[in-house]
């Protein structure tokens, strides 16, 4: 069965950067772009940043862009997410996705989420 | 940049049918997925491509978009099924990205 397993969150100071990771097991990694999703306290689901099967395209929502990197290691079946120069707005549960069709991302739907970390970004 | 537009809260009484819009731009030329989230919990797909239901999804839900709205509707509403809805669209005009709506309370009465 599909797992999602994201680590890495906790309470980061303002400027500071964090490393989030999500384990993938249960399907052939390799074959599928994957998505970093967010969620502020009590608040709606915001996208963060899309990669390609093979690490060759991603993209980022404007609110990160030039703060985040997304990125994969297809030997270790591991998505990460290097988030510098955070910020308060940027404290959420960060979840990451599994795309329901392999190779091609867009415009499919995401058919497995993580269970999410929480990063809080506080002095 | 591409907005959807969900209202905050829907209501409905047990059996009763409850739909939950999602206004956007032409959004009836983009594919839309609907999202499940009940609390303490991560999203659950439960509408793909407009209309189509995942495998575990009972029947009760189904989809339609046209125009500038998409409908998520839950025939049969059941106590279990109150939870925040989402729906979600690519946005290609410029990188591609994904865009989701504010999200929809649906309360049991």
């Amino acid at each position: 069965q599909v797992q999602l397993v994201e680590s890495g969150g906790g309470v980061v100071q303002p400027g500071r950067s964090l490393r989030l990771s999500c384990a993938a097991s249960g399907f052939t990694f390799s074959s599928y772009g994957m998505h970093w999703v967010r969620q502020a306290p009590g608040k709606g689901l915001e996208w963060v940043a899309v990669i390609s099967y093979d690490g060759s395209n991603k993209y980022y929502a404007d609110s990160v862009k030039g703060r985040f990197t997304i990125s994969r290691d297809n030997s270790k079946n591991t998505l990460y997410l290097q988030m510098n120069s955070l910020r308060a707005e940027d404290t959420a549960v960060y979840y990451c996705a599994k795309p329901s069709e392999d190779i091609v991302v867009v415009p499919a739907a995401s058919d497995y989420w993580g269970q999410g970390t929480l990063v809080t970004v506080s002095s | 940049s591409y907005v959807l537009t969900q209202p905050p809260s829907v209501s409905v009484a047990p059996g009763k049918t409850a739909r939950i819009t999602c206004g956007g731009n032409n959004i009836g030329s983009k594919s839309v997925h609907w999202y499940q989230q009940k609390p303490g919990q991560a999203p659950v797909l439960v509408i793909y491509y407009d209309s189509d239901r995942p495998s575990g999804i009972p029947e009760r839900f189904s989809g339609s978009n046209s125009g500038n709205t998409a409908t998520l509707t839950i025939s049969r509403v059941e106590a279990g099924d109150e939870a925040d809805y989402y729906c979600q669209v690519w946005d290609s005009s410029s990188d591609p990205h994904v865009v989701f709506g504010g999200g929809t309370k649906l309360t049991v009465l």
